[in-house]
């Protein structure tokens, strides 16, 4: 089985300055794993995916992710954070079925 | 490429009432997802279809619940009655997972769903 772990229920970050969201997985072989954003009162959009070529991701609007086999981590960062980042963000892993926690919800302060 | 299309964007019933959601896929995506998700919280699968073949139904409620896609594209999902605790966005998704390691899923922008 395999399930995943966000860290952080919340992050707050100053606009201009790095954005990391953490996420763990647990899995008993190689995931596919992604990172999903939501904005208020929108459905999920895919930020970036990982599925097991380059481990270093690069996904939408500046983020990226890399696979930490070793520390079973898919962090999310983004080098300057911009106050249209600010919204929910999931990450979430499968075989045949998305499993979501309650996400990681960032704001961005001035 | 049009996205996940879903229907209505928002729904008010009062509690008893019947209410029916409706979702059409990606063109080409044979795997559709219905998503419950609560306020603050992420999404829950109900029910995944595999063209009209229902795969995964386990969490959805059946004694009020149901949903059907019978020609393997567009899809419905029905309450009746709706109660209170119904109330919450309705998601919809779809993916293409016949090809190897492309399972990625792709979502619509939900059913509002407010029950008085």
């Amino acid at each position: 089985a395999q399930s995943v772990t966000q860290l952080d229920s919340h992050v707050s970050v100053s606009e201009g300055t790095p954005v990391l969201l953490r996420c763990n997985y647990s899995s008993s072989y190689s995931p596919s794993l992604f990172w999903y954003v939501q904005h208020p009162n929108k459905g999920l959009q895919l930020l970036l995916k990982y599925t097991s070529a380059a481990t270093l991701v690069k996904g939408i609007n500046g983020f990226e992710a890399e696979f930490k086999k070793s520390e079973t981590s898919f962090h999310l960062t983004k080098p300057s954070a911009h106050m249209s980042d600010a919204a929910e963000y999931f990450c979430t892993g499968t075989a045949s079925k998305l499993t979501f926690g309650t996400g990681t919800r960032l704001q961005v302060t001035l | 490429e049009a996205g996940v299309v879903q229907s209505p964007r928002y729904k008010i019933i009062e509690k008893k009432q019947p209410v029916a959601f409706w979702c059409n896929p990606i063109s080409g995506h044979n795997t559709l997802y219905w998503y419950l998700q609560n306020l603050g919280q992420g999404p829950e699968l109900l029910i995944r279809y595999e063209n009209e073949e229902a795969v995964d139904d386990s969490q959805l409620p059946k004694d009020r619940f149901s949903a059907e896609r019978l020609k393997g594209v567009d899809s419905t999902l029905k309450i009746q009655p709706a109660e209170l605790g119904d109330s919450a966005v309705y998601l919809c998704a779809s993916s293409d997972t016949r090809a190897p390691r492309v399972d990625t899923q792709y979502f619509g922008p939900g059913t509002r769903l407010t029950v008085l």
